[in-house]
């Protein structure tokens, strides 16, 4: 089955840019989904579609995806961006579609 | 506002059965596809079950497959997830989520279920 992989852990200053890979073999061929999830909170979808925000999501929240890695970018991060992010694909070539990555902790400094 | 409350979670033993229910309101639910994501404490999500949004279309995970059972009633809007044959690392948060077009749209809030003897 697709696997992505997400490094455990990203800090960052206040202000300054936090950028968060998701690899994958290919994954540049998928559409990319991004989740944000603050501590005791359920999951919410913060870019859809490799770099689409959905309504209420902030401009600082972007995402890109090409060759094997797709990456979310906060920028000018704020203390309440601190979360758990989480990248999703749809893995249309096995029995399993939805694909989560490991997660990785944003950590605000 | 869309709201999608899980309920139906709890206490069971190892080798039992439990049903969890999501209920949908605000929202056309049979134009949504409708998943089970789940995480286990302390760790990341894991997609659990698919079913389209007419019910013709379903997929598992291998960890739940021949154990869990997803169905949906539209007319309730309503997704449901029986699962049996509870083990010990199926002690999770349950989260209901929707898709309309592009990944989950809508989540729930969660419901807890705890295998443990």
């Amino acid at each position: 089955s697709y696997v992505l992989t997400q490094p455990p852990s990203v800090s960052v200053a206040p202000g300054q840019t936090a950028r968060i890979t998701c690899g994958g073999n290919n994954i540049g061929s998928k559409s990319v989904h991004w989740y944000q999830q603050r501590p005791g909170q359920a999951p919410v979808l913060v870019i859809c579609d490799d770099s689409d925000r959905p309504s209420g999501i902030p401009e600082r929240f972007s995402g890109s995806n090409s060759g094997n890695t797709a990456t979310l970018t906060i920028s000018r991060v704020e203390a309440g961006d601190e979360a758990d992010y989480y990248c999703q694909v749809w893995d249309s070539t096995g029995d399993h579609p939805w694909v989560f990555g490991g997660g990785t902790k944003l950590t605000v400094l | 506002e869309v709201q999608l409350v899980e309920s139906g979670g709890g206490f069971v033993q190892p080798g039992g059965s439990l049903r969890l229910s999501c209920a949908a309101s605000k929202f056309s639910f049979s134009n949504y596809e409708m998943n089970w994501v789940r995480q286990a404490p302390g760790k990341g999500l894991e997609w659990v079950s698919y079913i389209g949004g007419g019910g013709g279309a379903i997929f598992y995970a291998d960890s739940v497959k021949g154990r869990f059972t997803i169905s949906r009633d539209n007319a309730k809007n309503s997704l449901y997830l029986q699962m049996s044959s509870l083990r010990a690392d199926d002690t999770a948060v349950y989260y209901c989520a929707g898709t309309y077009s592009a990944g989950f749209d809508y989540w729930g809030q969660g419901t807890l279920v705890t295998v443990s003897s």
